[in-house]
């Protein structure tokens, strides 16, 4: 396995409109995370999936973030009406239920809104 | 609220060791993680601690205190590949898998 994959790496949009990004985590992971990160900052957690069932979601997460992972494998996150606030990167990790306190990152998708 | 605190720069010199200190005040405490993130790069994993103590994994070890809601990451022998931004990140509870994560510090490494 080549560990977590993400499409697209680098995303320029105008304000307003809508984007997704796409998630392929570790196979034998069920854990899925989505992060945000601005520069100088931490990982911001937004939300979790454990196979397809979204089980935690920040309270922070505007209703123009949504996430799913539809059968337990890939997972996209979509930003509707996308605002310049939402320039950052994203990020998605997995982990395994055993030994889940490590979470593997993908190189993240950097967004820029105009 | 919920914070975690750990300086935003060291500089340090080859060869040398140095440690990178965080503290926390989060609603819960299940467990203190250290990231490695290089410039452009994901964060890698180095370190967990559960338990009071210290860890150690080669030439990274970390600690960490219950009571005083604090821990550090000591780094030995650096090399200039070590110069990196290195993040605390505390997970509140068995049940919850979210993390959250220090601003970070950014270890400059010279010659």
């Amino acid at each position: 396995d080549t560990g977590v994959s993400q499409d697209p790496r680098h995303k320029i949009t105008k304000r307003g409109q809508n984007v997704t990004f796409r998630c392929d985590p570790i196979s034998e992971h069920n854990r899925l995370y989505w992060y945000r990160q601005t520069l100088g900052q931490g990982p911001e957690f937004l939300t979790y999936f454990q196979n397809e069932a979204q089980l935690e979601k920040s309270r922070l997460l505007s209703d123009r973030f949504s996430a799913e992972r539809p059968k337990g494998s890939f997972s996209t996150l979509e930003i509707q009406r996308t605002e310049q606030g939402d320039s950052a990167m994203y990020l998605c990790a997995s982990s395994h239920s055993q030994g889940d306190y490590e979470q593997y990152f993908g190189p993240g998708t950097r967004l820029t809104v105009t | 609220g919920q914070s975690l605190e750990q300086p935003s720069e060291v500089t340090a010199v080859e060869g040398a060791i140095v440690q990178i200190n965080c503290t926390y005040q989060t609603s819960g405490f299940y467990g203190l993680s250290w990231y490695q993130q290089h410039d452009g790069g994901a964060p890698t994993f180095l370190s967990y601690n559960a338990l009071d103590g210290l860890e150690e994994t080669g030439r990274f070890s970390s600690f960490l205190s219950r009571s005083d809601s604090y821990g550090y990451l000591l780094l030995q022998e650096l090399q200039m590949k070590d110069s990196a931004s290195y993040f605390c990140a505390v997970r509140e509870g068995r049940s919850n898998y979210q993390l959250i994560w220090g601003a970070g510090t950014k270890l400059i490494i010279k010659p």
